[in-house]
């Protein structure tokens, strides 16, 4: 069965602080990793991450992918309150429409 | 750019009763999505979308149907609703299926079944 691995599933850290957040996936056919922000309303997208694109990078923010070992990880550093929301991990396999989405990890980023 | 729309945003149901989820967006997006997400779970497809006139059933198609008429709209149906049905929909769009462009998410419709 096709499925993603997020941790922690909880975390509670101070303005300033660096934070990885962890992503496992064992999902046939893998196309694509996405990072999605889900604050009180939709998932905003983050980054995408493919074969072509292993390491992606956006201001405190930034992820790789390890596709030998099946895994990715997004950064954040300098955390800030505004950071606080649950991250999203999904997976897309070539061939389907379906992204197989982890549980999340949430975030509480305390002033 | 309003992107993905979705109404209404919340809605309380009785058991049995029938309602449509409506999505549109503005985006000239080919392929339009439907999850729904319960607590402490991760999203899952409904139906999607590949263009107008075309739909297919995703991971958990059961109790509902869809339409695709137009490009912009992609519209949900519940026809007897159960509380299993309760749980927070989301639509989503991209330029391009199969994983090789990100999917942008409406605000979510919360749904409650009583």
């Amino acid at each position: 069965e096709d499925k993603v691995v997020q941790s922690p599933l909880s975390l509670v850290v101070h303005e300033g602080d660096t934070v990885t957040l962890n992503c496992s996936y064992e999902v046939t056919n893998f196309r694509s990793l996405l990072w999605y922000k889900q604050e009180k309303k939709a998932p905003t997208f983050l980054f995408m991450l493919t074969s072509s694109g292993i390491e992606k990078k956006s201001g405190r923010l930034s992820s790789i992918l390890d596709k030998k070992e099946l895994f990715s990880i997004l950064n954040i550093t300098a955390t800030q309150t505004g950071d606080s929301a649950i991250y999203l991990c999904a997976v897309a396999q070539g061939g389907s429409e379906k992204l197989v989405f982890g549980k999340g990890t949430k975030l509480t980023v305390n002033p | 750019n309003a992107g993905v729309t979705q109404t209404p945003k919340f809605r309380i149901l009785k058991i049995g009763q029938s309602m449509t989820l409506q999505c549109t967006q503005d985006m000239n997006h080919n392929y339009m999505y439907w999850y729904r997400q319960d607590p402490g779970m991760g999203l899952k497809l409904i139906y999607y979308s590949v263009g107008a006139g075309i739909t297919d059933k995703g991971e958990v198609p059961n109790g509902y149907n869809v339409s695709r008429s137009t490009t912009e709209d992609f519209p949900l149906r519940l026809e007897l609703a159960a509380p299993s049905q309760t749980s927070v929909y989301f639509c989503a769009s991209s330029l391009q299926g199969g994983g090789n462009q990100p999917q942008h998410f409406g605000d979510g419709t919360r749904l409650s079944i009583l």
